[in-house]
């Protein structure tokens, strides 16, 4: 298997405009994640999904943000409209279900944007 | 609530000496432990975890991790560090508690391992 696929893995772009990120999970995977990692705040889980819906949103920052999961093997973070405080690097993972008996999440590469 | 606490921002070691890469945490039930290290400009890639079992775990690269239940802690340890291992090092926990899948990841811990 390829891993947790990610793109763009660099976005640059400029305050106000939107932005699109987007991640295919290991194939067979039931969960995926979104994660923001910066200098000052570390790792932060944004949210994930299982079997494609949304299950735990709460560390989304504000409605400038959003997520979805169309299919198994697709997802998307979108923040519109973007500003110079989202410049990070984010990261998708997924994992399997193992009924809660210690699933291993995989990580993608991570796209590094950032907001001028 | 679940929290990790790795102390040390960075650890430096000589290149042949052992390393030691300390995490604490504090979990309500059983704890499911796991360490992960971010190369430059890489994504986070799983090096070892605890489930239950032997309090020593041993992963990938020669590293191994050992569980005290007693001290809360799940340090990080290589025999022999090598100058490839300098990287950021994160410990991460959940409780068994739950059925969900939300991972409690701590700031991390830089290794440098010099030649």
């Amino acid at each position: 298997d390829a891993g947790v696929i990610q793109s763009p893995r660099h976005e640059v772009t400029e305050m106000g405009q939107e932005v699109t990120l987007r991640c295919k999970p290991i194939s067979g995977h039931d969960y995926l994640f979104w994660y923001r990692q910066t200098m000052m705040r570390g790792l932060e889980l944004l949210i994930y999904f299982n079997n494609n819906v949304p299950i735990d949103d709460s560390g989304m920052p504000e409605d400038r943000f959003s997520a979805k999961m169309p299919n198994a093997s697709f997802s998307t973070l979108k923040i519109q409209p973007s500003e110079p405080r989202d410049s990070a690097v984010y990261f998708c993972a997924s994992s399997l279900n193992m009924g809660g008996r210690g699933e291993t999440q995989y990580f993608g590469p991570g796209t590094r944007l950032l907001v001028l | 609530a679940q929290s990790v606490a790795q102390p040390e921002d960075q650890v430096n070691v000589a290149e042949g000496n052992p390393l030691t890469v300390k995490c604490t945490y504090s979990v309500s039930g059983n704890p499911y432990l796991f360490w992960y290290v971010q190369y430059p400009n890489r994504g986070l890639q799983f090096l070892l975890k605890y489930i239950t079992g032997d309090n020593l775990v041993k992963g990938s690269y020669g590293f191994e991790a050992e569980f005290n239940k007693s001290q809360t802690s799940f340090h990080l340890k290589k025999p022999s560090a090598l100058v490839s291992d300098s990287a950021l090092y994160f410990c991460a926990v959940r409780t068994s508690n739950t059925g969900f899948q939300k991972l409690v990841f701590g700031t991390g811990t830089r290794l440098l391992v010099s030649p």
